[in-house]
């Protein structure tokens, strides 16, 4: 499978213990995001980093939230001392950068299956 | 503040019958539109999407939507589904300056089709 992968699919935690996902995108591939989805909303927009640098950063991502890209390769998310309210699928999507041009497929965000996390 | 706003939030219809998905949208400035979908167990993937010219796009397993830049729409249309298009469906919006690195994504519609 040559598309985007996130590891573990699912996550059972306990209130107040720590966190990491994994994320490998497409491999070619420079911008890698990172989305949160709770049930009955749409992806929200976490973070996007180009190559190694982290580039943006949503106000939903708080000081417990912290995401890497140390190679600009693969990416982790930690979230520490997690809450119920961190409950949510946390989707990673990679694209090439976008050339300009209409007519350019490099704009299409590719998807993971997502990390599915639950709090107790 | 950039918002997508989807109309139905379930939508059940017959096979063969007509689709229409509402999506409209808040963004300062010009945008890009985009419809992805979600079948049960997969991931998210790209439908189609509008950038700029001919207002009326077409996408995969023929799924079209059209840009109203007066109606601040960008609605989904398929002339006759079938059972396979039960899904989750997505509008986004993102902006046109360098790239579309920050996609909103509105609450999706969950269409069920039955046979």
């Amino acid at each position: 499978d040559t598309g985007v992968s996130q590891d573990p699919r699912h996550k059972i935690t306990k209130r107040g213990q720590n966190v990491t996902f994994r994320c490998d995108p497409i491999s070619e591939h420079n911008r890698l995001y990172w989305y949160r989805q709770t049930l009955g909303q749409g992806p929200e927009f976490l973070t996007y980093f180009q190559n190694e640098a982290q580039l943006e950063k949503s106000r939903l991502l708080s000081d417990r939230f912290s995401a890497e890209r140390p190679k600009g390769s693969f990416s982790t998310l930690e979230i520490q001392r997690t809450e119920q309210g961190d409950s949510a699928m946390y989707l990673c999507a990679s694209s090439l950068e976008w050339t300009g041009k209409v007519e350019s497929t490099n704009e299409k965000l590719f998807f993971g299956s997502g990390t599915q996390l639950s709090v107790l | 503040a950039q918002s997508v706003s989807q109309h139905n939030h379930h939508v059940i219809l017959s096979e063969a019958a007509s689709l229409e998905l509402g999506c409209n949208y808040s963004y300062g400035g010009t945008v890009n539109l985009f419809w992805y979908v979600q079948y049960p167990g997969q991931h998210l993937q790209l439908l189609l999407k509008y950038f700029s010219g001919d207002p009326l796009v077409k996408g995969i397993k023929g799924f079209e939507a059209e840009f109203i830049k007066s109606k601040f729409s960008f609605n989904l249309r398929k002339p006759s589904v079938q059972w396979s298009d039960t899904a989750e469906y997505f509008c986004a919006v993102g902006g046109v300056s360098g790239g579309y690195n920050k996609l909103i994504f509105g609450a999706g519609t969950r269409l069920a089709v039955h046979p």
